[in-house]
């Protein structure tokens, strides 16, 4: 079967790091993507790895590895804003996204 | 770029009513749709995936004559939720992609209260 799994819930303070990992099983991969999903808005996209590394977009980096069928994302310089829930979410051979659960970050002062 | 639109943002229906859900791309041509709905502390569930001019794909679970979906043009499908129920009640989000692009794009979300 198809699956993604992430953890629930996380906790980082602000100023600091925090890495957000992602394994998936899915028929077929065509990319992974990360949305962020503050709470009562739809998701908005962060990014999208399809090939092994790691991709930065400032403050946001996401890594993927195809043969552990693995991923995380990073943020970096943590700012209260960045409270939110962070979505992982596979393409399969048919283009369709598989969701996982969710991981909602919680930042502290 | 790539925006896409839902109206009505909230709505408040008695139960036993229908209630239409607009989803509409702005600025570019949507050959995929999505409609997701989303219950309180979890993740989105996929409703159903329609191609413009071509019937909806529906989810398994999902019932296609409760949630009637249309993808008449390439930049608007609509969700119908027919004799809704107070547990219909939840977050519907559509997202589009064109087809050049695996990325979707989400609009902002309805929240359905039925009553």
């Amino acid at each position: 079967g198809q699956n993604i799994d992430q953890p629930t819930e996380m906790t980082a303070t602000e100023g600091a790091i925090v890495q957000i990992n992602c394994t998936y099983q899915t028929s077929g991969f065509n990319g992974l993507f990360w949305y962020q999903q503050h709470a009562g808005e739809a998701p908005t996209f962060l990014s999208y790895n399809v090939l092994d590394g790691l991709e930065e977009k400032g403050r946001f980096s996401s890594f993927l590895s195809r043969s552990k069928g693995y991923s995380y994302l990073l943020l970096k310089e943590l700012q209260m804003k960045d409270s939110a829930s962070y979505l992982c979410a596979a393409m399969d051979s048919n283009y369709q996204l598989i969701w996982g659960a969710g991981t909602k970050l919680i930042i502290k002062p | 770029g790539a925006v896409v639109s839902q109206h009505p943002s909230w709505v408040i229906c008695k139960s036993g009513t229908s209630v239409k859900i607009e989803c509409r791309s702005l600025d570019f041509q949507a050959t995929t749709m999505f409609w997701y709905r989303q219950f309180p502390k979890q993740s989105l569930m996929l409703m159903a995936t329609s191609n413009e001019g071509s019937k909806a794909t529906y989810e398994q679970g999902v019932e296609k004559d409760k949630f009637l979906i249309n993808h008449a043009s390439l930049t608007l499908s609509t969700l119908t939720v027919t004799s809704a129920h107070p547990e219909d009640s939840s977050f519907y989000i559509c997202s589009a992609r064109d087809h050049s692009d695996y990325e979707q794009y989400f609009g902002p979300g309805t929240r359905l209260t039925v009553t």
